[in-house]
């Protein structure tokens, strides 16, 4: 199983931007990176996936290192309506199994006014 | 644009009695899944199916039964419920693997049940 370490929380202001890292060191050749964002009392909604170097959709930037043994999380100029909790999730999409599938406790964002 | 639906969204079940959740995906995937979310924590996977037919077991699957009859359900059963299943419940579903790099393997989920044992 593909293990995660996430930061359990941050704080930012609106405004700024947010890196958060997650920690993969047993990542396997074939997996991928998956973030998702919970809010409370709704399921996880997924933000962005990449498998190495950048990748950048209209919410996130996800910058993922040569070693692929992290990755980072980017939001630009949150907002009070990214407080949420994020999870990172690595495994590989094209397998059957539970092996990308673990979430993990992510890393509670508070985005302070 | 129903996606996935969980119903019941509310349930209060006294210890020992039997019950069933019903998930329901309008999306055609082969993947369901079924992660339950106790407070302050992340989601853990209880079963999962990868289609018709099919099921497994994840993480904590103790003291639940699944099945997918058909394609498009996936139901939990608690047979006696136990003041540690007080939890919210998510059910999830996703396309089959990549697909030549079309799919990103992405879960799709519902709005949780809550189910409180007392």
């Amino acid at each position: 199983l593909a293990k995660t370490t996430q930061p359990i929380s941050m704080d930012s202001y609106e405004g700024q931007e947010v890196n958060i890292t997650c920690s993969h060191n047993n990542i396997a050749t074939n997996d991928y990176i998956t973030w998702y964002q919970q809010f409370p009392s709704q399921g996880p909604r997924f933000i962005i996936q990449g498998y190495k170097t950048k990748v950048t959709n209209e919410v996130a930037s996800l910058f993922i290192p040569a070693d692929r043994k992290s990755s980072t999380l980017s939001l630009p100029r949150v907002s009070l309506s990214d407080t949420a909790v994020y999870y990172c999730l690595v495994g590989d999409p094209d397998q059957t199994g539970a092996n990308n599938l673990f979430f993990g406790t992510g890393t509670r964002l508070t985005v302070i006014p | 644009n129903a996606g996935v639906t969980q119903t019941p969204k509310f349930r209060v079940l006294k210890t020992g009695q039997s019950m069933t959740l019903l998930c329901a995906q309008d999306m055609n995937h082969e993947y369901m899944y079924w992660y339950r979310q106790d407070p302050g924590m992340g989601l853990r996977l209880i079963h999962y199916s990868v289609g018709e037919g099919t099921t497994a077991k994840g993480e904590v699957p103790d003291g639940y039964n699944v099945s997918r009859l058909k394609k498009q359900n996936f139901l939990l059963g608690l047979e006696s419920a136990a003041p540690s299943q007080t939890s919210v419940y998510f059910c999830a579903s996703s396309p089959a693997g990549l697909a030549g790099g079309i799919n990103t393997g992405e879960l799709f989920f519902g709005e949780g049940s809550r189910l409180t044992v007392l």
